[in-house]
């Protein structure tokens, strides 16, 4: 299957500093990529989806100045948790989709954000 | 929209038996689901999926059920090993976006 390199895989950081994730499509080019916030015992909750060239397009709730989505090539999205604070501490997930529509998602392995 | 689960349910199973995990999803126009295997502190991992002009999709040990009239999924996985103890989630494609279920933790006991 494809791969989806994230990076780091886990970050600790103080509060109000500005942490990126990088999210990259190994194998395969990815017009879109999808960001995923999931709380500890819970399901993953979109944040916001990335499309190469364009302006990223957030969920309701989610705050696009905080959350800052970049996808600069076919093959690399960012996120940037800007000012930091402990409540954005989370397990982020990017993932990407091969070919456009109906077509199945992989994920990278996810990045542990801790906000002290 | 999506759908989120405050609490994982578990379903404990004796190794080399039957599972079934069971999933309702929200919008009876999502047109694609795929079930998911997440292991702690992991991205998900692809199990199966299956359109909405099919009722039933095999694979290799699982089983995926759609049941379009009730807005349901199930995942059955055949002969249980301890392999697959995770948590696992369905998610349904609406509007290209892919929105996923509160979740199951899968508990294979020895």
């Amino acid at each position: 299957g494809a791969v989806v390199s994230q990076h780091p895989s886990r970050v600790i950081c103080k509060s109000g500093t500005s942490v990126k994730i990088e999210c990259r499509s190994l194998d395969f080019q990815a017009t879109t990529m999808f960001w995923y916030r999931q709380f500890p015992k819970q399901s993953l909750m979109l944040m916001a989806t990335s499309n190469e060239g364009s302006k990223a397009t957030y969920e309701q709730g989610v705050e696009k100045d905080k959350f800052l989505i970049n996808h600069a090539s076919l093959t690399l999205s960012t996120l940037t948790v800007t000012s930091a604070h402990p409540e954005d501490s989370s397990f982020y997930i990017c993932s990407a989709r091969v070919g456009t529509g109906n077509e199945k998602l992989f994920f990278g392995s996810g990045t542990q954000l801790s906000v002290l | 929209g999506e759908s989120v689960g405050l609490h994982l349910p578990t379903l404990s199973v004796q190794e080399g038996d039957n599972s079934i995990i069971n999933c309702a999803y929200s919008n009876s126009a999502s047109d694609y689901f795929i079930w998911y295997k997440q292991e702690s502190g992991k991205g998900p991992q692809f199990i199966i999926d299956i359109r909405s002009n099919m009722d039933k999709r095999q694979g290799q040990r699982v089983t995926v059920l759609l049941n379009k009239t009730v807005k349901h999924l199930s995942l059955q996985i055949a002969a249980t090993q301890p392999g697959d103890s995770a948590v696992y989630f369905c998610a349904e494609n609406n509007f290209n976006k892919f929105y996923f279920g509160s979740g199951t933790k899968l508990n294979v006991k020895p």
